[in-house]
């Protein structure tokens, strides 16, 4: 089956560590992107790639960082600087950047311990 | 201001109501729009794309105005499987990225 897959479903984070956020996709996409979704709020842009070894700050990048060194995988470091990361996080890939219809995975839920 | 802006409900609406929903966008060079639903605690999926001529999918239908710059999600005959958030989405093709807005809630009542 095609699709966007996220691991783990659950994370925890103790206070100092950095974690990383799994984003793989088989549907031969070029644009990947990083979400965070905080309780009834919308989705907020953290990275966002266009292509295989490329990619771009979105509006909330303080605090994470990102590889794309294949076109499949598009994995995000939660890092000790980001001081609030409690939040649901969402990856997405589209054909290319901004023209075509986003698909998400279902997500990955980020809590501190 | 926000770039994408929503009225965030909560609408409470019975079986069987039309509701509406705005929403309202500030950069006029947006080139793609689009609806999305999100269930409580899910990832976001794609209802409808919006285009300049309107369309219409079953009991949904989708409006683009661009001279004032909203769009608008119209539900006719509300389902409780209706029941989610709406999120309305704003692309920009030269700033390479989308906007979501914060989302409508939509609560159907038996």
């Amino acid at each position: 089956d095609g699709g966007i897959t996220q691991s783990p479903k659950y994370l925890f984070r103790k206070e100092g560590q950095n974690v990383t956020l799994s984003c793989e996709q088989n549907l031969n996409h070029d644009a990947m992107y990083w979400y965070r979704q905080d309780p009834g709020q919308g989705l907020r842009l953290i990275y966002y790639s266009q292509i295989v070894n490329d990619f771009q700050k979105g509006d909330i990048a303080e605090g994470y960082s990102v590889s794309r060194e294949k076109k499949e995988s598009f994995p995000l470091t939660v890092t000790s600087a980001q001081k609030n990361p409690t939040a649901f996080y969402l990856c997405a890939s589209s054909i290319e950047v901004a023209k075509n219809i986003q698909y998400f995975g279902a997500g990955t839920r980020l809590s501190v311990l | 201001r926000k770039e994408v802006e929503q009225d965030p409900g909560p609408f409470n609406v019975p079986e069987g109501a039309t509701v509406a929903f705005n929403c309202t966008y500030s950069n006029s060079a947006s080139q793609s729009f689009f609806w999305y639903r999100q269930d409580c605690r899910k990832e976001p999926k794609l209802l409808m794309s919006v285009y300049s001529s309107g369309n219409e999918d079953g009991r949904f239908t989708a409006q683009l105005n661009r001279a004032s710059q909203y769009i608008s999600l119209l539900i006719r005959d509300s389902k409780l499987s209706d029941s989610a958030t709406y999120l309305c989405v704003v692309t920009y093709t030269n700033a390479g990225k989308s906007t979501f807005g914060d989302g409508t809630t939509l609560t159907v009542k038996p």
